[in-house]
């Protein structure tokens, strides 16, 4: 069973600062792994989709990584604002052989506060 | 062109009751997914839908069943509702059987008092 977990779940950084936000799954077999934003009590926006052949992908001042041998991604966001405050979330697709794809394995999530 | 959008905001039942909640995906979606998000957790799946036909399916018992229409809209209904079932449920699309990057609906907040 893909359980997927993520380091820290909380974090509280003044502005300015480059992050780090950790996440781990235990079955490498996954077809792609993608990180989500969401804000108190509303829905998730897609932020970086990462095909398991792929490395990284960067977008803006996001950037994650991909290293699915040991089953780990982080997701680097840089110049932290007070905007970027949020729950973010990581999430894994497993290669299965079914006739859909699509099932996302999700950890609980890093929940950030970048204050002034 | 719209996202992907999901019927009601909010709704609030008592235990017992049933409930059904409706999404939309987003234009060129043929796969919907539904999952179960209760607070401080990760989404939970429930199950997928395509060709209107249930593809994969979490967890969840039979009293979570849906429905994909032709226009690849999806309902999730709830029978029999528990204090339990109280969470945030989210809607997701993806173009070809769900092989690419999944879009979501900004969610129903079901309370069960």
């Amino acid at each position: 069973k893909q359980e997927v977990t993520q380091i820290p779940a909380a974090l509280s950084v003044p502005e300015g600062e480059n992050l780090v936000l950790n996440c781990s799954f235990t079955d490498s077999a996954i077809y792609n792994l993608q990180w989500f934003r969401q804000d108190p009590g509303k829905g998730l926006t897609s932020l970086l989709l990462i095909q398991s052949s792929q490395r990284e992908q960067t977008s803006g001042r996001l950037n994650a990584s991909l290293d699915k041998s040991s089953g780990r991604s982080t997701l680097y966001i840089a110049a932290s604002q007070p905007g970027d405050s949020a729950t973010y979330l990581c999430a894994v697709r497993r290669a299965d052989r079914g006739s859909t794809l699509g099932r996302l394995y999700f950890g609980r999530g890093t929940q950030l506060t970048v204050w002034p | 062109d719209a996202g992907v959008t999901q019927s009601p905001t909010h709704l609030i039942k008592t235990r017992g009751q049933q409930v059904t909640l409706r999404c939309s995906p987003k234009s060129g979606h043929d796969t919907v997914s539904w999952y179960q998000q209760a607070l401080g957790q990760g989404p939970q799946f429930i199950f997928q839908y395509y060709e209107e036909e249930e593809r994969q399916r979490g967890n969840f018992p039979d009293r979570f069943s849906g429905h994909q229409f032709p226009n690849y809209s999806s309902e999730l209904n709830v029978n029999a509702l528990l204090l339990g079932d109280s969470a945030l449920y989210l809607c997701a699309s993806s173009p070809d059987r769900g092989r690419y990057e999944q879009y979501f609906g900004p969610g129903t907040r079901l309370t069960v008092t």
